[in-house]
């Protein structure tokens, strides 16, 4: 199992670009979460889905798109990218509730936008 | 809304000195507490869990237990080592979300 899985490992985009984080994870996890990484700060919910076709918002979900068409893949669309959402963004999952089931992280994508 | 505040970093011990590093929430109803563990340039893994008032979780020698009486969740280690060098989240989930304070940076001297 390679477990959660994230393209590209960095990325820099010109303000106004748009781009889509890649998330995929081979362990038949219904749950699956993105979160940004501000330095020096903890991480925070953008959104997050509890099976194929759900998804929900986090904290932060201004300036970013989610779809769930699979169990596996979860990706992220930045449309109009702009310097705030410079950060680093982890993709996670578990199998059902993160109460009862161990959440699993991906490595990360570092963004920069200048 | 629901937070956790944890105490800020860096912490430098040296190797064998015991550790504790603060954290409390603020949530409503009865949230799950958890503290994570990050190493340079990787995601966060889990360290250990607690469900409920009064439940400790323990793993690789850390503790932790859950006091609703003072909404706290302290991390505790007797005795560092080098290898536990790293950035410790603390963290909750309400409701299927998760909230984490903002990191402890711990660094330990040979």
């Amino acid at each position: 199992n390679a477990g959660v899985t994230q393209t590209p490992k960095f990325r820099i985009l010109k303000i106004g670009q748009s781009m889509t984080l890649q998330c995929t994870q081979d362990m038949n996890h219904n749950y699956m979460y993105w979160y940004r990484q501000d330095p020096g700060m903890g991480l925070k919910l953008i959104y997050y889905s509890v099976g194929a076709g759900i998804t929900d918002k986090g904290e932060v979900p201004n300036g970013y798109n989610v779809s769930r068409s699979t169990t596996e893949d979860f990706p992220l669309r930045l449309e109009l990218a702009a310097p705030s959402q410079t950060s680093v963004y982890f993709c996670a999952s578990s199998y059902l509730s993160p109460e009862d089931y161990e959440q699993y992280f991906g490595p990360g994508t570092r963004l920069t936008v200048t | 809304g629901d937070s956790v505040t944890q105490m800020e970093g860096p912490v430098t011990l040296s190797e064998e000195a015991f550790l504790t590093i603060n954290c409390t929430y603020t949530a409503t109803g009865y949230p799950s507490l958890f503290w994570y563990v990050q190493y340079p340039g990787e995601g966060l893994q889990l360290l250990l869990k607690a469900t409920k008032a009064d439940d400790k979780g323990s793993n690789k020698g850390f503790e932790a237990t859950y006091r609703k009486e003072t909404t706290s969740f302290h991390l505790e280690k007797g005795s560092v080592q080098v290898s536990d060098s790293a950035v410790y989240f603390c963290a909750l989930t309400n409701f299927n979300k998760f909230y984490f304070g903002s990191g402890t940076k711990l660094n330990v001297k040979p």
